[in-house]
């Protein structure tokens, strides 16, 4: 089955540097990437996804890249805010298999 | 779009009781339910995958006579938790796919503590 390894697991960063989690996944097979923000107690949600027919896509100050021979991919956050602080999940899997492979999570801290 | 909601949102339960945990989707039709289960300070561990009218899959190592999965409609999923133990305290989500088949959306996940 997929295995997914996401790094760092702690992360601080100065408010309003660039922030970078790696993800990286076992299973060549595999080919939609979605990225999670979930804050403390609360539930994960989407914050960017993207498919292995492209290598970069970019929602205003996230973007996310993909390197399909290496298999792995990253999580770029621009700017960072103090409402970044969260923890981030990647995860994989294959189109039309439904069933998500996570990383095992970046705590992301902004210091303001 | 593409709301799901979860009930109740915490629980306490004495030992050896039940509890009833239910994932609707607001405004969408739910092809595919899951159930994850998730400890302080780690990942979401899938626990089973549940299609409407159909058993559950559940992942190695979980109980499916302790974790009954029940996916009636296409907009509901029930989890109950079967003779709950203090070690099956922890954080319950669930997650529903629509049509598009891919991107998963969550509920805001139920806390459960057994005494």
């Amino acid at each position: 089955g997929e295995n997914v390894e996401q790094h760092p697991s702690t992360l601080s960063v100065q408010e309003g540097d660039s922030a970078v989690i790696k993800c990286t996944y076992s299973d060549s097979a595999s080919n939609y990437f979605p990225w999670y923000k979930q804050e403390l107690g609360k539930r994960p949600q989407l914050i960017i996804d993207i498919r292995s027919n492209v290598g970069e896509k970019k929602d205003q100050r996230i973007a996310v890249t993909l390197n399909k021979t290496a298999k792995h991919f990253s999580l770029h956050i621009t700017e960072t805010q103090p409402e970044d602080s969260a923890v981030y999940f990647c995860a994989a899997t294959l189109f039309g298999n439904e069933k998500l492979t996570f990383g095992t999570g970046t705590r992301l801290t902004i210091i303001p | 779009g593409a709301v799901v909601s979860q009930h109740p949102s915490w629980v306490i339960c004495k030992s050896g009781t039940s509890v009833k945990i239910e994932c609707r989707s607001l405004d969408f039709q739910a092809t595919t339910m899951f159930w994850y289960r998730q400890f302080p300070k780690q990942s979401l561990m899938l626990m089973a995958t549940s299609n409407e009218g159909s058993k559950a899959t559940y992942e190695q190592g979980v109980e499916k006579d302790k974790f009954l999965i029940n996916h009636a409609s296409l907009t509901l999923s029930t989890l109950t938790v079967t003779s709950a133990h203090p070690e099956d305290s922890s954080f319950y989500i669930c997650s529903a796919t629509g049509p598009w088949q891919e991107t998963q959306y969550f509920g805001p996940g139920t806390r459960l503590l057994v005494l």
